[in-house]
């Protein structure tokens, strides 16, 4: 069973830089994972961030950002507003077995 | 405005079963994949199924399959999850979510399944 890795938690300060990072136990994350990021604030519906690794939807912030880092995946914001306090997850797909994973979730909390 | 109305969800006992339904406007239901996600109280979200704009694929997380059937009503615009042979580790909040070109949007808001005699 493939899991794929968060960061349980992570601190940032309001305007600062963080990235959380999307790792496989199949080995490294590429392009063909189609990565995706998702923020979900509490009592409310996951919304989608980040499709195909870096591509942002129209209603993306610009301070959000995706990539490839290493051998993971990663979403940056920079320029944190306290409004971005939320729990993230990321999504691989996993084309032998034709089966899409979560990530355990990484809480972002902005103090 | 594009919905995702999911229903049918509430309380079954163990070993039961119950059909989720997903009633989709504002855009062409027959062009997209579609994809039931859940999340167990206070847990992180699971994906369990997908499928094709025409039902030719259909794939399962390991946890659902053999159990769970997805598919879909293009001329209706909804899709459907039928759930037999439920467990406690069922219990969850089941969104659908539309997807193209491997980008999976929007969602509805859930609809809470419990499993528990």
């Amino acid at each position: 069973q493939t899991v794929v890795t968060q960061e349980p938690s992570l601190t940032v300060s309001p305007g600062g830089t963080v990235t959380l990072t999307c790792a496989s136990s199949a080995g490294a994350v590429t392009s063909g994972h189609y990565p995706n990021w998702f923020q979900q604030k509490p009592g409310q519906a996951p919304r989608a961030l980040i499709y195909t690794t870096s591509n942002k939807h129209s209603w993306t912030p610009a301070r959000f950002s995706g990539s490839l880092l290493g051998d993971k995946a990663a979403l940056t914001l920079s320029g944190v507003q306290p409004e971005d306090e939320a729990e993230y997850y990321c999504l691989l797909f996993y084309g032998g077995a034709q089966l899409w994973v979560f990530g355990g979730g990484t809480k972002l909390t902005v103090l | 405005e594009v919905q995702l109305v999911e229903s049918g969800g509430g309380l079954v006992q163990p070993g039961g079963s119950l059909r989720l339904s997903c009633a989709a406007s504002g855009f062409t239901f027959s062009s997209y994949w579609m994809y039931w996600v859940r999340q167990a109280p206070g847990k992180g979200l699971g994906w369990v199924s997908r499928i094709n704009s025409d039902e030719s694929i259909t794939t399962y997380a390991d946890s659902v399959k053999g159990r769970f059937t997805i598919s879909r009503d293009n001329a209706k615009n909804t899709l459907y999850l039928q759930m037999n042979s439920l467990r406690a580790e069922d219990t969850a909040v089941y969104y659908c979510a539309r997807a193209k070109d491997y980008a999976i949007d929007p969602w509805g808001q859930g609809t809470l399944v419990t499993v528990s005699s």
